[in-house]
Protein backbone atom coordinates (compact mmCIF):
# COMPACT_ATOMS: atom_id res chain seq x y z
CA UNK A 1 0.00 0.00 0.00
CA UNK A 2 1.23 3.69 -0.69
CA UNK A 3 2.23 5.58 2.09
CA UNK A 4 1.48 8.53 3.59
CA UNK A 5 3.50 11.18 5.73
CA UNK A 6 2.29 13.35 8.26
CA UNK A 7 3.78 15.52 10.99
CA UNK A 8 3.36 14.08 14.46
CA UNK A 9 1.84 17.37 15.78
CA UNK A 10 0.59 21.12 14.80
CA UNK A 11 -1.16 23.76 17.05
CA UNK A 12 -3.10 26.22 16.01
CA UNK A 13 -5.57 29.24 17.35
CA UNK A 14 -8.96 29.04 17.32
CA UNK A 15 -11.29 30.87 14.90
CA UNK A 16 -7.93 30.43 12.56
CA UNK A 17 -6.93 28.57 9.73
CA UNK A 18 -5.46 25.01 9.84
CA UNK A 19 -3.39 23.96 7.16
CA UNK A 20 -2.71 19.98 8.06
CA UNK A 21 -0.49 18.51 5.10
CA UNK A 22 0.31 14.87 3.72
CA UNK A 23 2.88 13.98 1.63
CA UNK A 24 2.15 11.07 -0.73
CA UNK A 25 4.87 10.60 -2.92
CA UNK A 26 4.44 6.87 -4.54
CA UNK A 27 0.64 7.70 -5.17
CA UNK A 28 -0.53 5.43 -7.94
CA UNK A 29 -3.24 6.85 -10.54
CA UNK A 30 -6.34 5.28 -9.27
CA UNK A 31 -5.73 5.96 -5.35
CA UNK A 32 -8.50 8.58 -3.63
CA UNK A 33 -6.63 10.22 -0.92
CA UNK A 34 -8.92 9.94 2.00
CA UNK A 35 -9.08 12.46 5.29
CA UNK A 36 -10.24 10.94 8.91
CA UNK A 37 -10.05 12.13 12.64
CA UNK A 38 -10.25 10.99 15.81
CA UNK A 39 -11.79 12.60 18.82
CA UNK A 40 -10.57 11.68 22.02
CA UNK A 41 -12.33 8.69 23.34
CA UNK A 42 -14.31 8.60 20.19
CA UNK A 43 -14.23 6.33 16.96
CA UNK A 44 -12.64 7.85 13.67
CA UNK A 45 -15.05 10.28 11.31
CA UNK A 46 -14.63 10.82 8.08
CA UNK A 47 -14.07 14.18 6.81
CA UNK A 48 -13.33 14.75 3.07
CA UNK A 49 -11.91 12.96 -0.20
CA UNK A 50 -10.44 13.11 -3.35
CA UNK A 51 -8.87 12.04 -6.25
CA UNK A 52 -7.22 14.95 -8.70
CA UNK A 53 -9.46 17.94 -8.13
CA UNK A 54 -9.91 20.38 -5.03
CA UNK A 55 -12.84 19.11 -2.81
CA UNK A 56 -14.87 21.24 -0.24
CA UNK A 57 -17.54 20.24 1.88
CA UNK A 58 -19.56 21.43 5.17
CA UNK A 59 -16.35 20.10 7.12
CA UNK A 60 -13.20 21.12 5.52
CA UNK A 61 -11.42 21.46 2.16
CA UNK A 62 -9.04 19.47 0.74
CA UNK A 63 -5.53 20.82 -2.13
CA UNK A 64 -4.40 18.08 -4.08
CA UNK A 65 -1.37 18.92 -5.37
CA UNK A 66 -1.17 18.68 -9.82
CA UNK A 67 1.31 16.00 -9.28
CA UNK A 68 -0.72 13.97 -6.64
CA UNK A 69 2.19 13.67 -4.61
CA UNK A 70 0.94 15.56 -1.28
CA UNK A 71 -2.29 17.15 -0.38
CA UNK A 72 -3.14 19.46 2.70
CA UNK A 73 -6.55 19.89 4.64
CA UNK A 74 -7.75 22.63 5.45
CA UNK A 75 -9.76 24.01 8.61
CA UNK A 76 -11.26 27.46 7.54
CA UNK A 77 -11.98 28.37 11.41
CA UNK A 78 -10.51 25.53 14.08
CA UNK A 79 -12.19 25.57 17.06
CA UNK A 80 -12.16 23.44 19.60
CA UNK A 81 -13.85 20.71 18.50
CA UNK A 82 -11.97 19.65 16.08
CA UNK A 83 -8.94 18.94 18.29
CA UNK A 84 -8.45 15.33 17.27
CA UNK A 85 -5.36 13.38 15.57
CA UNK A 86 -6.40 13.58 11.77
CA UNK A 87 -5.05 10.92 9.61
CA UNK A 88 -4.34 10.86 5.48
CA UNK A 89 -5.54 7.29 3.78
CA UNK A 90 -4.86 6.70 0.88
CA UNK A 91 -7.76 3.85 -0.43
CA UNK A 92 -6.70 1.96 -3.56
CA UNK A 93 -9.69 1.85 -6.72
CA UNK A 94 -9.47 -1.71 -6.65
CA UNK A 95 -8.57 -4.42 -4.78
CA UNK A 96 -8.81 -4.97 -0.83
CA UNK A 97 -9.63 -0.96 -1.14
CA UNK A 98 -12.25 -1.42 1.73
CA UNK A 99 -9.03 -1.60 4.63
CA UNK A 100 -8.21 2.06 6.24
CA UNK A 101 -4.59 1.48 6.51
CA UNK A 102 -4.32 4.51 9.08
CA UNK A 103 -1.07 5.51 10.23
CA UNK A 104 -0.18 7.50 13.42
CA UNK A 105 -1.37 11.11 11.73
CA UNK A 106 -1.22 14.48 13.47
CA UNK A 107 -2.43 15.49 17.05
CA UNK A 108 -4.12 19.14 16.12
CA UNK A 109 -4.33 21.31 19.32
CA UNK A 110 -6.49 24.30 19.08
CA UNK A 111 -5.92 26.48 21.58
CA UNK A 112 -8.53 29.20 23.10
CA UNK B 1 -30.96 7.33 11.11
CA UNK B 2 -29.05 6.23 13.81
CA UNK B 3 -25.22 5.83 13.54
CA UNK B 4 -22.84 2.72 13.95
CA UNK B 5 -23.85 1.53 17.40
CA UNK B 6 -21.44 -0.54 19.07
CA UNK B 7 -22.19 -2.15 22.87
CA UNK B 8 -20.73 -2.24 25.44
CA UNK B 9 -19.30 0.95 25.90
CA UNK B 10 -16.67 -0.39 28.03
CA UNK B 11 -15.91 -4.09 29.20
CA UNK B 12 -13.91 -5.38 31.82
CA UNK B 13 -13.15 -9.38 31.94
CA UNK B 14 -11.24 -11.42 33.74
CA UNK B 15 -8.30 -13.56 31.88
CA UNK B 16 -9.39 -16.27 30.98
CA UNK B 17 -13.05 -15.46 30.16
CA UNK B 18 -14.91 -14.57 27.50
CA UNK B 19 -15.22 -11.33 25.87
CA UNK B 20 -18.32 -10.58 23.14
CA UNK B 21 -18.56 -7.46 21.05
CA UNK B 22 -22.07 -6.43 19.23
CA UNK B 23 -21.47 -3.98 16.44
CA UNK B 24 -25.02 -3.07 14.70
CA UNK B 25 -24.44 -1.11 11.16
CA UNK B 26 -25.98 1.47 9.57
CA UNK B 27 -29.82 0.52 8.34
CA UNK B 28 -28.99 -0.31 4.70
CA UNK B 29 -25.40 -1.11 5.25
CA UNK B 30 -23.78 -4.94 4.21
CA UNK B 31 -20.83 -4.38 5.25
CA UNK B 32 -18.80 -4.01 8.40
CA UNK B 33 -15.55 -3.89 9.66
CA UNK B 34 -13.75 -3.97 13.01
CA UNK B 35 -10.43 -2.81 13.69
CA UNK B 36 -8.43 -2.35 16.58
CA UNK B 37 -6.07 0.14 18.82
CA UNK B 38 -3.90 -1.13 21.19
CA UNK B 39 -2.68 1.76 23.71
CA UNK B 40 -0.79 4.29 22.29
CA UNK B 41 -0.99 2.96 18.77
CA UNK B 42 -2.83 3.45 15.64
CA UNK B 43 -6.30 1.36 14.63
CA UNK B 44 -5.24 -1.83 12.83
CA UNK B 45 -7.32 -3.73 10.47
CA UNK B 46 -8.97 -6.91 11.69
CA UNK B 47 -11.86 -8.12 9.53
CA UNK B 48 -14.08 -7.54 6.92
CA UNK B 49 -17.46 -9.30 6.81
CA UNK B 50 -20.49 -9.00 4.69
CA UNK B 51 -23.89 -10.48 5.65
CA UNK B 52 -23.59 -13.98 6.75
CA UNK B 53 -19.62 -14.07 5.36
CA UNK B 54 -16.30 -13.10 6.20
CA UNK B 55 -14.26 -11.48 3.36
CA UNK B 56 -11.07 -10.92 4.72
CA UNK B 57 -9.40 -11.67 8.15
CA UNK B 58 -6.25 -11.06 7.55
CA UNK B 59 -5.98 -8.42 10.42
CA UNK B 60 -7.48 -10.88 13.28
CA UNK B 61 -5.15 -13.39 15.41
CA UNK B 62 -6.06 -16.75 14.34
CA UNK B 63 -6.09 -18.03 17.91
CA UNK B 64 -9.03 -17.08 20.16
CA UNK B 65 -10.51 -14.26 17.61
CA UNK B 66 -13.82 -14.67 15.58
CA UNK B 67 -16.00 -12.59 14.10
CA UNK B 68 -19.30 -13.36 12.40
CA UNK B 69 -22.25 -11.41 10.61
CA UNK B 70 -25.58 -13.00 11.02
CA UNK B 71 -28.61 -12.91 8.69
CA UNK B 72 -30.52 -11.02 11.31
CA UNK B 73 -28.68 -9.42 14.13
CA UNK B 74 -25.67 -7.30 15.04
CA UNK B 75 -21.77 -8.43 14.23
CA UNK B 76 -20.21 -9.94 16.82
CA UNK B 77 -16.53 -9.91 17.59
CA UNK B 78 -15.99 -12.88 20.23
CA UNK B 79 -13.00 -12.88 22.12
CA UNK B 80 -12.07 -16.32 24.13
CA UNK B 81 -9.75 -16.95 27.03
CA UNK B 82 -8.92 -13.32 27.05
CA UNK B 83 -5.12 -12.09 28.07
CA UNK B 84 -3.95 -9.13 29.25
CA UNK B 85 -2.53 -8.02 25.70
CA UNK B 86 -6.05 -7.85 24.46
CA UNK B 87 -6.74 -4.92 26.47
CA UNK B 88 -7.86 -2.25 23.63
CA UNK B 89 -10.21 -0.16 21.76
CA UNK B 90 -12.16 -2.13 19.58
CA UNK B 91 -14.06 -0.17 16.98
CA UNK B 92 -16.70 -1.63 14.01
CA UNK B 93 -17.21 0.08 10.71
CA UNK B 94 -19.71 0.07 8.11
CA UNK B 95 -20.86 0.96 4.80
CA UNK B 96 -23.36 0.66 2.04
CA UNK B 97 -20.89 -0.57 -0.62
CA UNK B 98 -17.27 -1.04 -1.00
CA UNK B 99 -14.46 1.16 -3.37
CA UNK B 100 -12.10 3.16 -2.96
CA UNK B 101 -14.18 6.64 -2.86
CA UNK B 102 -16.54 5.32 -0.71
CA UNK B 103 -16.51 6.42 3.05
CA UNK B 104 -16.70 3.95 6.01
CA UNK B 105 -18.83 5.45 9.07
CA UNK B 106 -17.75 4.16 12.48
CA UNK B 107 -19.25 3.33 15.93
CA UNK B 108 -17.64 4.86 19.34
CA UNK B 109 -15.97 1.64 20.24
CA UNK B 110 -15.49 -0.79 22.67
CA UNK B 111 -12.85 -0.01 25.32
CA UNK B 112 -12.10 -3.84 26.83
CA UNK B 113 -9.78 -4.21 30.11
CA UNK B 114 -8.42 -7.38 30.48
CA UNK B 115 -7.68 -7.36 34.76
Amino acid sequence: DAKTTQPNSMESNEEEPVHLPCNHSTISGTDYIHWYRQLPSQGPEYVIHGLTSNVNNRMASLAIAEDRKSSTLILHRATLRDAAVYYCILRPYGGSNYKLTFGKGTLLTVNP
Amino acid sequence: NAGVMQNPRHLVRRRGQEARLRCSPMKGHSHVYWYRQLPEEGLKFMVYLQKENIIDESGMPKERFSAEFPKEGPSILRIQQVVRGDSAAYFCASSPITGGDTEAFFGQGTRLTVV
